[in-house]
């Protein structure tokens, strides 16, 4: 289907660590990948996103990469902080489209 | 300057009320979007409007949720004879233009369904 996998569902880590969060997908006409952070309470926030013409993209602590063969993306978190607590999102468009299919998300705690 | 807000931020009504919930856009954003969240879930999408009009509506569940957006503006979801399955946070979002041209999608902070 059109669904997107998203893996771990909870991820623990010390502060200082990185965390790595993965989806994948089955269209193959996806073409737009946006990662969301939402903290409690508040809507989504967009922190990164990569287009397919891109193998990866790099903001500060923040990387995401992407196989367009095996139809996978991934998040890099380095360095973690306390205040990257929250639930991450990722989502993938078809060309063309502006529908965006969402990932379960990505509850990451950061512990001090 | 101003995000994209919501209201109510929480609303408590009984199975077979009728409900609307209000979305302000970012001034000038053509591109206005609602969503349905569960928990546990990804928010999943409702409707699309591009301007005034719906340019996708095939998200809506079924026949009892209904969205306008009559000046391009302030948009409102509403939905009719609620059920216990409605019980959600609802999502509102703006863009200056289509997400798939990448325009930036800026989420409002959810209204908070609850119906018993």
């Amino acid at each position: 289907g059109e669904n997107v996998e998203q893996h771990p569902s909870t991820l623990s880590v010390q502060e200082g660590d990185s965390a790595v969060i993965k989806c994948t997908y089955s269209d193959s006409a996806s073409n737009y990948f946006p990662w969301y952070k939402q903290e409690l309470g508040k809507g989504p926030q967009l922190i990164i996103d990569i287009r397919s013409n891109v193998g990866e993209k790099k903001d500060q602590r923040i990387a995401v990469t992407l196989n367009k063969t095996a139809k996978h993306f991934s998040l890099h978190i380095t360095e973690t902080q306390p205040e990257d607590s929250a639930v991450y999102f990722c989502a993938r468009i078809r060309g063309g489209s502006y529908i965006p299919t969402f990932g379960r998300g990505t509850s990451l705690i950061v512990h001090p | 300057g101003a995000g994209v807000s919501q209201t109510p931020s929480n609303k408590v009504t009984e199975k077979g009320k009728y409900v609307e919930l209000r979305c302000d856009p970012i001034s000038g954003h053509t591109a206005l979007y609602w969503y349905r969240q569960s928990l546990g879930q990804g928010p999943e999408f409702l409707i699309y409007f591009q301007g005034t009009g719906a340019a996708d509506d095939s998200g809506l569940p079924n026949d009892r949720f209904f969205a306008v957006r009559p000046e391009g503006s302030v948009s409102t979801l509403k939905i009719q004879r609620t059920e216990r399955g409605d019980s959600a946070v609802y999502l509102c979002a703006s863009s200056a233009g289509p997400q798939s041209f990448g325009e930036t999608q800026y989420f409002g902070p959810g209204t908070r369904l609850l119906v018993l």
